[in-house]
């Protein structure tokens, strides 16, 4: 079975700093990787997607995660958050080559920037 | 367009009730998923439709859930029996298609949060 693992429950910066989120899975086929995130009181929506190709892709807002398949990571990364960027994130995984699975997500990380 | 809807937004019962809720998918969607998210986790997998057969049902907690679509569109969660372990927020995602070998985004719904007292 899959699973994923996000290293920070909660993480709390002050605008303009660098941003990581650590992000591992354990299934070791094929995976298609994702990022979503959930602003206060909306739902949750993509923000970034792995599927094959460039390891490092880049999602909204200014987001990027890269694939790094010997480690199983999927670490989400901003060079500068903004205090808009308060938000609870999840990193998920998908079974890929074609199969019709659900997504298994993380726990989540609790994002708090500071003005 | 409309996005996933989801209703009631809100669901108080007591415990051994029965429940249903309710996600219309976005029009045109043939993937439907249901998810359940209790607090301090993330999303669950239930269940998956692929129009109105349920191509994957391996996360459904026990035989007190049960989900429908019988028209390949909306589709109905039912839990019997109630139990206060099944409070959470159930989460509706819809796709396009699920069966792909290309990933075609799922979209939230906003949820139902339930509350088993």
């Amino acid at each position: 079975a899959q699973s994923v693992s996000q290293h920070n429950h909660h993480v709390i910066l002050s605008e303009a700093a660098s941003l990581e989120l650590g992000c591992n899975y354990s299934y070791g086929g094929t995976v298609n990787l994702f990022w979503y995130v959930q602003y206060p009181g909306q739902h949750l929506q993509l923000l970034l997607k792995y599927f094959s190709g460039d390891p490092l892709v880049k999602g909204i807002k200014g987001f990027e995660a890269e694939f790094i398949k010997s480690k199983f990571s999927f670490n989400l990364r901003k060079p500068s958050v903004q205090w808009s960027d308060t938000a609870e994130y999840f990193c998920a995984v998908r079974s890929g080559g074609g199969g019709a699975d659900g997504l298994t997500f993380g726990k989540g990380t609790h994002l708090i920037i500071q003005p | 367009g409309a996005g996933v809807s989801q209703t009631p937004s809100n669901k108080v019962t007591e415990k051994g009730k029965y429940v249903e809720l309710r996600c219309d998918p976005i029009s045109g969607h043939t993937a439907l998923y249901w998810y359940r998210q209790s607090l301090g986790q993330g999303p669950e997998f239930l269940i998956y439709f692929q129009g109105t057969g349920a191509a994957d049902d391996s996360g459904l907690p026990n035989d007190r859930f049960f989900a429908v679509r019988p028209e390949g569109s909306v589709s109905t969660l039912k839990i019997q029996r109630t139990e206060r372990g099944d409070s959470a927020v159930y989460l509706c995602a819809s796709s396009l298609t699920g069966f792909s070998s290309s990933y075609n985004e799922q979209f939230f719904g906003p949820g139902t949060r339930l509350t088993v007292l």
